[in-house]
């Protein structure tokens, strides 16, 4: 059973960097499957915000494009996830999924990160 | 972007209750459409996939349906398990876009 598990800073100042990886066990990352970002602000609905493939090809969603960057750790099985230039906006509950024919069939537990001075 | 619009946002209803939530795609997606539910604080969980294929594991009482713009996902029966928030997601298009939710409450 592949399990995904999203880890990083819970607090990040404004104008800084988001940072998270997710680990993933029971699977590998370079199998036939892609890897993706979704975020839900408090409260509110989801927004995927990018997906990588283990070749490092990515895809990411126009509206963040400018400030994402997804990469790919194969050697820990892991990948990340890296926001710049945040604001209170970015504040949400991050999750890392796999991506199974472009559906996301197993999730992370999530994790929350604050925006905030 | 694709829009995805989900009717009713909430909707109330009686353990054994069938229900129904529609998601409407502002463009055509052929059948690219997932559902998951999501409990508070947890992680959305997929349902049905490809508009009407069932994830293993799923109860049959989930089921899906549409193609092109109007999708409907059905519960035959509810359980109290059931209560939860429903999103649909397109996934023909980039950027992959969800619907706003639609929360199914107890009566």
């Amino acid at each position: 059973q592949v399990q995904l598990q999203e880890s990083g800073p819970g607090l990040v100042k404004p104008s800084g960097t988001l940072s998270l990886t997710c680990a993933v066990s029971g699977g590998s990352i370079s199998s036939n499957n892609w890897w993706s970002w979704v975020r839900q602000p408090p409260g509110k609905g989801l927004e995927w915000i990018g997906e990588i493939y283990h070749s490092g090809t990515t895809n990411y969603n126009p509206s963040l494009k400018s400030r994402v960057t997804i990469s790919v750790d194969k050697s820990k099985n892991q990948f990340s996830l890296k926001l710049s230039s945040v604001t209170a906006a970015d504040t949400a509950i991050y999750y890392c999924a796999r991506v199974n024919s472009a559906y996301s069939d197993y999730w992370g537990q999530g994790i929350l990160v604050t925006v905030s001075s | 972007d694709i829009q995805m619009t989900q009717s009713p946002s909430t909707l109330s209803a009686f353990v054994g209750d069938r229900v129904t939530i529609t998601c409407r795609a502002s463009q055509s997606i052929s059948s690219w459409l997932a559902w998951y539910q999501q409990k508070p604080g947890k992680a959305p969980k997929l349902l049905i996939y490809k508009a009407s294929s069932l994830e293993s594991g799923v109860p049959s009482r989930f089921s899906g349906s549409g193609s092109g713009t109007e999708f409907t996902l059905t519960i035959s029966s509810l359980q109290p398990d059931d209560f939860a928030t429903y999103y649909c997601q397109q996934y023909n298009i980039y950027p992959y876009t969800f619907g706003q939710g639609t929360k199914l409450e107890i009566k």
